[in-house]
């Protein structure tokens, strides 16, 4: 009964190829983020998605596609892999809108690419 | 011991001690502060969070500090256990328009418990 779930946990693959991460919730969130952690383990969001739509894009190649076919579901699909996209990607979702003002983010285990 | 949380220092503590990792942040707009802790291969997991019309919450054996004067948050963690050792990471809310919201991660702090 995880709630941030995230394939695969680690890929590896070549410089060029095409790769995808996926990512469900089951928490009910209407929205969703990828981060990415470099190997200094700074976090840096990517994207956000409120109930499929785009609402954060963070400057991202746009190499980087993220795809959310329903709410509970955000994919992100990597084009031409580059040397430099070797990091550990986050998935998290949030309940925004809250009446208390807060709205806390849940992570994911993270997915381990690298490329060679 | 005390640390702040920046280019990933290290703050190493014994067993038992009481720690602090402080953070500071850099928009005096943001309105909500999140503590994280990231262990080894794993994602960051919510510890405690604070709204900006507070300067002072407890949980269970963590206390959050929040000053606004100095844009600066710290993270309390009473008699230290091996478990507690892990990276943290403080994080400041941002909204934008549409009433979303943004996070924004500090550098993080590494926390390592001898025995």
């Amino acid at each position: 009964d995880t709630a941030v779930s995230q394939t695969p946990k680690y890929l590896v693959t070549q410089m060029g190829n095409d790769k995808s991460i996926k990512c469900e919730q089951n928490l009910g969130h209407d929205t969703m983020y990828w981060y990415k952690q470099d190997s200094k383990k700074f976090l840096k969001i990517m994207f956000s998605y409120n109930n499929k739509e785009l609402i954060i894009n963070e400057t991202v190649p746009n190499r980087f596609s993220p795809k959310s076919p329903d709410k509970a579901h955000l994919n992100l699909h990597i084009n031409s892999l580059e040397l430099g996209d070797s990091a550990v990607y986050f998935c998290a979702s949030s309940q925004p809108h809250r009446a208390d003002g807060t709205d806390t983010q849940y992570f994911g285990p993270g997915t381990r690419l690298t490329v060679l | 011991g005390e640390s702040v949380g920046l280019h990933l220092p290290t703050l190493s503590v014994q067993e038992g001690d009481n720690s602090i990792i402080n953070c500071a942040y850099s928009n005096s707009a943001s309105d909500y502060f999140i503590w994280y802790k990231q262990e080894s291969g794993k994602g960051p997991q919510f510890i405690i969070d604070i709204r900006s019309n507070m300067d002072k919450r407890q949980g269970q054996r963590v206390t959050v500090l929040l000053n606004k004067t100095v844009k600066h948050l710290s993270l309390q963690i009473a008699a230290t256990q091996p478990g507690d050792s892990a990276v943290y990471f403080c994080a400041e809310n941002r909204k934008f328009s549409g009433g979303y919201n943004k996070l924004i991660f500090g550098a993080g702090t590494r926390l390592a418990v001898h025995p």
